[in-house]
């Protein structure tokens, strides 16, 4: 089993729609969690991370943690055409190596 | 956060043949590591580069295979030696400071490689 489980998709949306992205994992000692969007032949870029259970906002962009269930979510309101990316998951635990989610592919069409 | 030069972006390569892959921060941070991203695969940590001394592996990643420099806190090199077709992927640096891995990473836009 992976320790961080990620449906790759590809996910196909029409703009304006909320999309929903979703992350399992094992290790419960994680307690930082990551988001980061990947553009086509581009580096990942850190979106949003959250420590321990709870939500946080940004904009259009919550990330979600539930640490009881080991899920993490981060939602999109009023997606764009340009949020088409790849979103990968990634954890950790202080001092710990960063594990990532295989990424979900984003397409949200005009 | 910083910004991560990498190059080259792009290479075809021979089977046998090596290539490095150069990293440079435009600011001094506290890790450097390099992943390897296969098509629909996660990122996969290759190792960590310490600066003056060897880099730390990951399981399956060894140095003869992947040797490494971290000459200063700003720079990086990852070759890939002895290339065969399984290597054909992309490679990615990041760099780190602060106090928490992951939460203030940034990374370089990656180098496609194949090789034929």
């Amino acid at each position: 089993q992976k320790e961080v489980e990620q449906d790759p998709g590809p996910l196909s949306v029409p703009e304006g729609a909320i999309v929903s992205l979703n992350c399992t994992y094992s290790n419960s000692a994680f307690q930082y969690f990551m988001w980061y969007r990947q553009y086509s032949r581009k580096g990942p870029e850190l979106l949003m991370y959250t420590y321990s259970s709870g939500n946080k906002e940004d904009g259009r962009f919550t990330a979600q943690v539930d640490k009881s269930s080991k899920y993490i979510s981060l939602f999109i309101r009023d997606s764009q055409p340009s949020d088409s990316a790849t979103y990968l998951c990634a954890m950790n635990n202080q001092g710990g190596k960063l594990i990532f989610g295989q990424g979900t592919e984003l397409s949200v069409k005009p | 956060s910083a910004v991560i030069s990498q190059k080259p972006s792009r290479d075809i390569c021979q089977r046998g043949t090596s290539l490095t892959i150069q990293c440079q921060v435009d600011s001094q941070v506290t890790m450097m590591f390099w992943y390897r991203q296969q098509p629909g695969q996660s990122l996969t940590l290759i190792a960590t580069a310490n600066q003056g001394s060897e880099a730390t592996y990951e399981s399956g990643f060894v140095i003869d295979k992947f040797p490494i420099s971290r000459p200063n806190l700003t720079f990086s090199t990852l070759t890939v030696s002895n290339m065969s077709p399984e290597d054909s992927s992309i490679y990615l640096c990041s760099g780190y400071r602060g106090e928490v891995l992951g939460t203030e990473a940034f990374f370089g836009q990656g180098t496609r490689l194949t090789v034929v």
